[in-house]
């Protein structure tokens, strides 16, 4: 198993571009999340999917879509980039129930706007 | 808004040093997580923590749920290079959807 997979590694944008981030997992997982990371703020949550066909919005939407058209796969897009969007975007996944509630990460992408 | 305060926010210590890291919050939650990011990679989860006062051990890590459930802490005995990395706390608000709150994250640097 790949466990949770994310494309691309790496990103260069130019303000106004637009770009899709894409996250695979082989887990069977309901729930799939989009952070990103920034020094000193640990992760925060971009968006979420609790399942197939259904997304909500987390601490930080704004410049920001998401769509889970199918199960295995949760697609982060930017519009228009901004450079306050640079940042390490991290996709997790987990189960559903239990307290025990492990996400599982992704690699990241490094993104960068100019 | 941050509700999860680690410190310190960066520790470089020798090498059989002990030490602790702290997670703390004004916010109640259901569980408490931490992980360890090393660079280039995704956090991967060390440890879950549900009841208020729970200890656990994970060989030289111990990690602690406060009583109320609003802090945690991380105690590292002799720790080694390969301790090396990003340590977040995550707590758990509970319901449907469990979503984690991160905190600010401490970054240790083991030296040799």
């Amino acid at each position: 198993n790949a466990g949770v997979t994310q494309t691309p590694k790496f990103r260069v944008l130019k303000t106004g571009q637009s770009m899709t981030l894409l996250c695979a997992q082989d887990m069977n997982h309901e729930y799939m999340y989009w952070y990103r990371q920034d020094p000193g703020m640990g992760l925060r949550l971009i968006h979420y999917s609790v399942g197939e066909g259904t997304t909500a919005k987390g601490e930080v939407p704004d410049g920001y879509n998401v769509s889970r058209l199918k199960k295995q796969n949760f697609l982060l897009g930017l519009e228009s980039a901004a450079p306050s969007q640079t940042s390490v975007y991290f996709c997790a996944s987990r189960t559903t129930g239990g307290i025990y509630n492990e996400q599982f990460f992704g690699p990241g992408t490094r993104l960068t706007v100019l | 808004t941050q509700l999860l305060e680690q410190s310190p926010q960066f520790l470089s210590i020798q090498e059989g040093e002990n030490l602790t890291v702290y997670c703390n919050s004004s916010s109640v939650f259901s569980s408490l997580q931490w992980y360890r990011q090393e660079p280039g990679e995704g956090p991967v989860l060390l440890v879950t923590v549900v009841t208020g006062g729970e200890v656990k051990k994970l060989k030289r890590l111990t990690f602690q749920f406060g009583d109320a459930r609003k802090d945690s802490s991380l105690h590292i005995t002799a720790a080694q290079p390969g301790d090396t990395g990003l340590y977040l706390c995550a707590g758990a608000r509970g319901g449907a959807t469990n979503k984690l709150i991160f905190g600010t994250g401490t970054l240790l640097a083991v030296q040799p």
